[in-house]
């Protein structure tokens, strides 16, 4: 299996644009997580979803945030309009579920917004 | 409402040295405890679980111990290596919270030839 995938890797735009971050969750997997690492916040779970559906998006910064999975094997976190304090790293992850409950991340998309 | 918390890093060792990193949790119920790593420009990858109590995690040549009387979920390892120099995260998912981690603030390990 290829793994949790993001795209992109790396991202830099001027503040104000739109930025849109993808997942593709491991195939058969019925949690897609969405996280950000800053050094300065550490790890924060910003949405997660279950069978395609949003189940908790309390850790959504602002209104300028939206994550959507529109089926099981894709994910988008659009940011809209970008600000240069939402530079960060930001992990998807995907969980098979009960009882194995392991997350298996992806490797991140660098988003430096200037 | 649940949380973890982890020593404050950076833990700085030298080769061969022995390693704890201290975890601590407050949950309701019983859950289940996890450690995930953390290397230079990557994502998490889970090192070991324990889903009950006294159930020992290994991988790696790194242990933890679930200790339900003392909440806690220390990871130790007897011979650290250079290449074990990476972030460490403790997590815990309660057992009605779906496949929702909550994780530590993370403890950043350095190894020293």
């Amino acid at each position: 299996d290829a793994g949790v995938i993001q795209s992109p890797r790396h991202e830099v735009t001027e503040m104000g644009q739109e930025v849109t971050l993808r997942c593709k969750p491991i195939s058969g997997h019925d949690y897609l997580f969405w996280y950000r690492q800053t050094m300065m916040r550490g790890l924060e779970l910003l949405i997660y979803f279950n069978n395609n559906v949003p189940i908790d998006d309390s850790g959504m910064p602002e209104d300028r945030f939206s994550a959507k999975m529109p089926n099981a094997s894709f994910s988008t976190l659009k940011i809209q309009p970008s600000e240069p304090r939402d530079s960060a790293v930001y992990f998807c992850a995907s969980n098979p579920g009960t009882p194995y409950n392991e997350q298996f991340f992806g490797p991140g998309t660098r988003l430096t917004v200037l | 409402g649940n949380s973890v918390t982890q020593m404050e890093g950076p833990v700085t060792l030298s080769e061969e040295a022995f390693l704890t990193i201290n975890c601590t949790y407050t949950a309701t119920g019983y859950p289940s405890l996890f450690w995930y790593v953390q290397y230079p420009g990557e994502g998490l990858q889970l090192l070991l679980k324990a889903t009950k109590a006294d159930d020992k995690g290994s991988n790696k040549g790194f242990e933890a111990t679930y200790r339900k009387e003392t909440t806690s979920f220390h990871l130790e390892k007897g011979s650290v290596q250079v290449s074990d120099s990476a972030v460490y995260f403790c997590a815990l998912r309660e057992g009605n919270q779906g496949g929702k981690l909550i994780f530590g603030q993370g403890t950043e390990l350095s190894v020293k030839p």
